[in-house]
């Protein structure tokens, strides 16, 4: 059980906007930045997006991150067959004193 | 370019202590969160432990009674122990680069290393 909630998979067509949610509490996404990271099969995790709304160079405009009170969502538009991955969010738990991911999301490109 | 190359024992036995080692090429070891963050086959990720070069260090509360994470600054190396495996500990296990603010709370992984599958079986 993850103390951030993903929904387990997500799906759109190519061009699409899909969102992908994450929920937590007061004591983790309510204070803290969020983080999401993109994970292709066989790979090692790649930053998406810092502090809730930040990309990193090099990530495309089509990705962008946004929170509201203790949930937070990463939206992709003009969905491409290449973002077929799992997805997941992090932050820092003020409770815990660590940091917590959320279960993750795989996102399949119909 | 940051590059991030991790090795250490693969194959263990319950009770037995798993040991990793992250060397880091490329980029300052200095101003960083060093972290552990492991991946159950099939499962998500879960963060272990931090260190950064003060050897201030963060531990997952579950996991905390048996893990060391510890720093080698003259080597740009940071390590990980973890005593007592037992199947539950199977996973791949990655070294990650903490980057951000001063404080935990604004840290990002920016660079990983290649993950290491440890299997824990009898």
């Amino acid at each position: 059980q993850s103390v951030l909630t993903q929904p387990p998979s997500a799906s759109g067509t190519p061009g699409q906007r899909v969102t992908i949610s994450c929920s937590g509490s007061s004591s983790n996404i309510g204070i803290n930045y969020i983080y999401w990271y993109q994970q292709l099969p066989g790979t090692a995790p790649k930053l998406l997006i810092y502090r809730t709304n930040q990309r990193p160079s090099g990530v495309p405009d089509r990705f962008s991150g946004s929170k509201s009170g203790t949930s937070a969502s990463l939206a992709i538009s003009g969905l491409r067959s290449e973002d077929e991955a799992d997805y997941y969010c992090a932050a820092w738990d003020d409770s815990l004193s660590g940091r917590v991911f959320g279960g993750g999301t795989k996102l399949t490109v119909l | 370019q940051v590059q991030l190359q991790q090795w250490g024992a693969r194959l263990l036995k319950p009770s037995e202590t798993l040991s990793l080692t992250c060397g880091v090429n490329g980029g300052s070891f200095n101003g960083y969160y060093w972290s552990w963050i492991r991946q159950p086959p099939g499962k998500g990720l879960e963060w272990i432990g931090e260190i950064n070069h003060s050897r201030s260090t963060n531990y997952n509360p579950s996991l905390k009674s048996r893990v060391t994470i510890s720093i080698h600054t003259s080597k740009n190396q940071f390590s990980l122990k973890l005593t007592s495996v037992t199947a539950a500990d199977t996973a791949v296990y990655y070294c990650a680069r903490g980057n951000g603010s001063g404080s935990p709370r604004g840290i990002h992984f920016d660079y990983w290393g290649q993950g290491t599958l440890v299997p824990v079986s009898s």
